[in-house]
């Protein structure tokens, strides 16, 4: 099975700076015969079910705000908002959707 | 609109049986996976199971393998979990999801199982 592993497991961010999260998988999520990564990004705000923010490693879902942007290939990959707002707050998941089981990384929690 | 429906909670002793129920609409039920999640209290996402309402096919975690059970109705639209036999570290919450095969592009709010005697 592919073991997703994320960094950092918290994050504190000042308001208008960057946030970065990364996520490392076990093996190569890059699908050679569409040159895809099968890798997303989810947002869970406290209390709330999860959100699916970015798949194909960097595309953004429909209404995602374009501070959110995604970007890595084959086993490394980066989530970044590129100015926090508060409404961010937020644990972040990376997801692998490459194998036939699907995977969590651990989650980063991204706080103010 | 699409909605997918759980739950609040539930609440159920050791031992017992317990069915979830995901009940979707809004789009063609046959055409995308309904998936399963487990959120204990206080951790991260752990994906348990999918089915394929057109095919029937299933696959699961090998964590969940042998002790739960994935189910639907396509003339109602609803998918189903089933626990063979509660235990007390299953108390989670339990997300179905809508999948684009196995990318996960709609959720539930989710059931919050408890088991305590």
């Amino acid at each position: 099975d592919i073991v997703m592993t994320q960094s950092p497991e918290s994050l504190a961010v000042s308001l208008g700076e960057r946030a970065t999260i990364n996520c490392k998988s076990s093996q190569s999520l890059l699908y050679s015969s569409n040159n895809r990564n099968y890798l997303a990004w989810y947002q869970q705000k406290s209390g709330q079910p999860p959100k699916l923010l970015i798949y194909w490693a960097s595309t953004r879902e429909s209404g995602v705000p374009d501070r959110f942007s995604g970007s890595g290939s084959g086993t490394d990959f980066t989530l970044t908002i590129s100015s926090l707002q508060a409404e961010d707050v937020a644990v972040y998941y990376c997801q692998q959707y490459y194998g036939n089981r699907c995977s969590f990384g651990q989650g980063t929690k991204l706080e103010i | 609109q699409v909605h997918l429906l759980q739950p609040g909670a539930a609440v159920e002793k050791p031992g017992a049986s317990l069915t979830l129920s995901c009940q979707t609409s809004g789009y063609n039920f046959t055409d995308f996976y309904i998936h399963w999640v487990r959120q204990a209290p206080g951790q991260g996402l752990e994906w348990m199971a999918w089915i394929y309402p057109k095919t029937t096919e299933t696959k699961f975690a090998q964590n969940f393998q042998d002790w739960v059970a994935v189910t639907m109705d396509t003339s109602s639209g609803t998918a189903y979990l089933e626990f063979k036999k509660l235990k007390s570290d299953d108390t989670s919450v339990y997300f179905c999801a809508r999948g684009w095969g196995r990318l996960l592009d709609l959720w539930g709010q989710g059931t919050l199982v408890t088991v305590s005697s």
